[in-house]
């Protein structure tokens, strides 16, 4: 089945303690982000990959570190996690760069984190 | 990205069809429209998207104006599980470097109903 799978669905963890949430995707997809949603806020983006080993900031990077070393997996790192890094994360993926199907993006079924 | 404007929400009857619209009249050409929908705290989903014909897929059909300032997305047997908020968004295709995220705004409630 195609998909994009996260994990953990749920972590509480404790303020400065790094953690990693994985992403991946079987679709061979070239593209790649991870967004936060928040109430009232919406979903933002935090990073995106247009393919291996390229990554960009998108509109709320600080405290996140990304890489993608391969097509198929996009991890998202909290190096020093806070409690205002409390939210549900999705990582999202389309088949490639041409415009028309990026914005047609696979979405993971959510990571829900909580900072103390 | 021109900006979409659709109700606070909307229910119908199971088994009937749901029809969604959207208004965005400051369209452009090259916008395409956009539809997602996401169930309770599950990731966002892509339903559909179109330039000016009106297309169907297994899940929805996408009616767009002639003038292109509103469309309708069209579930034409409404279940218990399609109950969401649905997106309507417009994104231009002129690539603009990091041109990449989607950005949903408050969309419309769908409650289907038995």
């Amino acid at each position: 089945e195609a998909q994009v799978t996260q994990n953990p669905r749920y972590l509480i963890t404790v303020t400065g303690k790094k953690l990693t949430v994985t992403c991946s995707q079987n679709m061979n997809h070239e593209y790649m982000s991870w967004y936060r949603q928040d109430p009232g806020l919406g979903l933002r983006q935090i990073y995106y990959s247009m393919n291996v080993e390229v990554t960009d900031k998108g509109d709320v990077p600080e405290g996140y570190k990304v890489s993608r070393k391969e097509k198929r997996n996009f991890p998202l790192i909290l190096e020093s996690p806070s409690p205002n890094q409390t939210s549900l994360y999705f990582c999202a993926s389309s088949k490639s760069r041409i415009l028309a199907e990026l914005y047609e993006q696979y979405f993971g079924p959510g990571t829900r984190l909580t900072v103390t | 990205d021109a900006k979409t404007t659709q109700p606070t929400s909307m229910d119908c009857a199971e088994g009937r069809a749901a029809n969604l619209p959207c208004n965005h009249s400051t369209i452009s050409g090259n916008e395409y429209v956009y539809w997602y929908r996401q169930i309770h705290s599950q990731g966002p989903q892509y339903i559909i998207h179109g330039l000016k014909n009106n297309e169907t897929n297994e899940m929805a059909s996408l009616i767009i104006t002639e003038d292109r300032k509103s469309s309708t997305l069209i579930l034409p047997h409404a279940t218990l599980r399609d109950t969401a908020v649905y997106y309507c968004i417009a994104h231009n295709l002129e690539y603009t470097g990091a041109n990449s995220k989607l950005t949903f705004g408050k969309g419309i409630t769908l409650s289907v109903r038995p």
